[in-house]
């Protein structure tokens, strides 16, 4: 199995900063990796795919890097709906997806 | 508009069971493979179990394996997840996640239903 690792677990940034969390594998991914995001009492929602692809409607805020083991995302410029928790996942050894334990983006 | 509506949650005891269903909508529900993932109270998102777009390919992950059988009717666009020998440690808000690729392999989740809450308790 697959273990996915994120840092930080909680992350404070004041509006307007940029927010860089990692996540990363415990084996190759490649690029087979996924970032959610999820506010309190909602499903999670797709942010970005394929390790640096947004999903449909995604703000060009959001964005992913990195490859095999490593991997980043950025958002550029906290908006106050951006604070939330984040989830990445590999969906390279489909079928056992695995997630990573979140990071917690709040307000400093 | 793609909508994924689960149903079915409630409060069991330990060692019941308890079926939950999901409703798509607004995509060619045939065409794609779909998912189920829990989250526990306060925890992360673990996924559950997957089925190819066909029907014919199920996985699971271990902790359910054996316990839980998923399936579709896509003649319904409804997915189900049937649930046996409930623990307690099954007590989670149950998702219905949509795969995002229609090709044949497995892909990241594009859309997730509000999911539904089962706790396993005496």
């Amino acid at each position: 199995e697959i273990v996915m690792t994120q840092s930080p677990a909680t992350l404070s940034v004041s509006p307007g900063e940029r927010a860089t969390l990692s996540c990363r594998a415990s084996q190759i991914v490649k690029g087979n990796l996924a970032w959610y995001q999820q506010k309190p009492g909602q499903a999670p929602r797709l942010l970005i795919y394929g390790a640096s692809t947004r999903a449909a409607g995604i703000p060009a805020r959001f964005s992913g890097s990195g490859s095999g083991t490593e991997f980043t995302l950025t958002i550029s410029s906290l908006q106050s709906e951006d604070f939330a928790v984040y989830y990445c996942q590999q969906y390279n050894n489909w079928p056992l997806f695995t997630f990573g334990p979140g990071t917690t983006v709040d307000i400093k | 508009e793609v909508r994924l509506l689960e149903s079915g949650g409630g409060l069991v005891q330990p060692g019941e069971s308890l079926r939950l269903s999901c409703a798509a909508s607004g995509f060619l529900f045939s065409n794609y493979a779909m998912n189920w993932v829990r989250q526990a109270p306060g925890k992360g998102l673990e996924w559950v179990s997957v089925i190819s777009a066909s029907g014919g390919s199920t996985y699971y992950a271990d902790s359910v394996k054996g316990r839980f059988t998923m399936s579709r009717d896509n003649s319904k666009n409804t997915l189900s997840l049937q649930m046996t020998s409930l623990r307690a440690e099954d007590t989670a808000v149950y998702y219905c996640a949509k795969d995002r690729y229609s090709g044949g392999s497995f892909d990241a989740f594009d859309f997730w239903g509000q999911g539904t809450m089962v706790a396993v308790s005496s």
